[in-house]
């Protein structure tokens, strides 16, 4: 069954780096997506993507978040500037975009800010 | 705006017995509704979801959710439980918007399973 995929598994990173999440989603998946979950707390979306564009971000979401779809497979969350409140399990995410469909979820990258 | 209430934050069950873990939801139309199950350390396993027609869904794992639009639930049961079910377990609500789907996640309840 294909699966979506993420690298790193984890990611230690020093507060102030850039980070750079990757997703492959479902090859023939249109739509992509990004999830946050603090350790204890439930999973929060971030944003949606379709078609090079941002379809929706959330709150969390602000200047320091961006994503990329920068070839036909990947499926990027770059973290500007990390903050130690940005240590969370990150989800990616997608769709086909059919009704009905589901949203399959990678494995996710554990991202520890110190 | 949807969201997902998950009442129970903790629960315990004997090996063999029964399990029900509730969920209810707001949503202004009809929604997408999810079962998630999360085992420590791992990602998102889909364990059912309904979207349309009947509203008793059946999963892996033995389990399955009944949709009741008139008390905005949708509560995961199984019959008997195995150690193995011990997981957080996470009910989400989809919102569509055209074709992409937003989901929204409940607080997620522990199961914790004693022999």
């Amino acid at each position: 069954e294909p699966e979506v995929t993420q690298t790193p598994s984890h990611q230690v990173t020093q507060m102030g780096q850039e980070v750079i999440l990757r997703c492959v989603p479902i090859s023939n998946h249109l739509y992509f997506y990004w999830y946050r979950q603090i350790l204890g707390q439930k999973v929060e979306f971030l944003v949606s993507f379709y078609n090079n564009e941002i379809s929706e971000k959330s709150e969390i979401f602000d200047d320091q978040f961006s994503v990329e779809r920068p070839d036909g497979s990947n499926f990027t969350l770059k973290i500007r500037s990390t903050k130690l409140e940005d240590s969370a399990m990150y989800f990616c995410a997608s769709t086909m975009g059919l009704r009905g469909d589901t949203q399959y979820f990678g494995p996710g990258t554990r991202l520890t800010v110190l | 705006a949807q969201s997902v209430t998950q009442p129970d934050i903790h629960i315990t069950v004997s090996e063999g017995a029964s399990l029900e873990l509730r969920c209810n939801y707001s949503y202004g139309a009809t929604p997408y509704l999810f079962w998630y199950v999360q085992s420590p350390g791992q990602g998102l396993q889909l364990l059912l979801k309904y979207f349309s027609g009947d509203t008793l869904v059946q999963g892996i794992k033995g389990f399955e959710a009944e949709f009741k639009r008139s008390q905005s639930s949708f509560n995961l049961r199984k019959p008997s439980v195995h150690w193995s079910d011990a997981a957080e377990y996470f009910c989400a609500v989809g919102a569509r918007s055209g074709g992409y789907q937003k989901v929204t996640f409940g607080t997620g309840t522990k199961l914790q399973v004693i022999p």
